[in-house]
């Protein structure tokens, strides 16, 4: 089993849509946790990080289930701008490692 | 405010040459270091981390090296490239520590490379 696994979609949903994406880790241990975005062909930038309370930063909003060991985030009313790759990332111990998941593509329609 | 810098941008390299990347930051002091790799399709996978001047740690078999030489300079380096090398190379930085905000890391714009 992979450490953080994503859907990678594509994801298409019309422009003023709700769209929800998951994701898994296999490691109980994990201790941070975030939502990247990347765009096509450039770096990955931090979107937000993952608290256990769940937090929402303006249309998107991450949550974690530590029991069922997935995070997810919501984003809603998309725009065109949010078209981009979203990756799951999960620092799970040893000293300074991150784990990336794949990532999944989201396409904003008009 | 924290930058990070990372050359070339793009790069075409024949099998067996050798490679240099370069990755600089500015703004903070004995950052964590980290060098990733995304093949085309792919997640990002950890090449190189470095908590100091002179300290890496590799975490996959490969041929290619990474030296520390400055507290704040990171370089990706083969000396025979192999077409499986192809790939868009991403150095990072996060801050030193044991604290959550620590894995919180910050790229730079990459360098993608074409092995022919």
């Amino acid at each position: 089993r992979k450490e953080v696994e994503q859907d990678p979609g594509p994801f298409n949903v019309p422009e003023g849509a709700t769209v929800a994406f998951n994701c898994t880790y296999s490691n109980s241990a994990s201790q941070s946790f975030f939502w990247y975005r990347q765009d096509c062909r450039k770096e990955p930038k931090l979107l937000m990080s993952v608290y256990s309370s769940g937090n929402e930063d303006g249309r998107f909003t991450a949550q974690l289930n530590r029991a069922s060991q997935y995070i997810s985030l919501l984003i809603r009313d998309s725009k065109l701008s949010d078209s981009a790759t979203y990756l799951c990332v999960v620092y799970s111990g040893g000293y300074q490692k991150v784990t990336f998941g794949i990532g999944t593509k989201l396409q904003v329609i008009p | 405010s924290q930058t990070i810098h990372q050359w070339p941008a793009t790069l075409v390299q024949p099998v067996g040459s050798p490679l240099s990347l370069e990755c600089t930051v500015e703004g903070t002091s004995n950052p964590n270091l980290y060098w990733y790799r995304q093949a085309a399709g792919r997640g990002l996978q950890l090449l190189f981390y470095s908590v100091g001047i002179g300290q890496i740690s590799s975490e996959v078999p490969q041929n290619l090296s990474a030296s520390r030489p400055q507290d704040r300079q990171f370089i990706l380096s083969s000396k025979k490239l192999l077409l499986s090398d192809s790939g868009f190379y991403l150095c990072a930085w996060s801050v030193s520590g044991h604290y959550s905000g620590a894995n919180v890391l910050t790229f730079g714009a990459g360098s993608r490379l074409t092995v022919l």
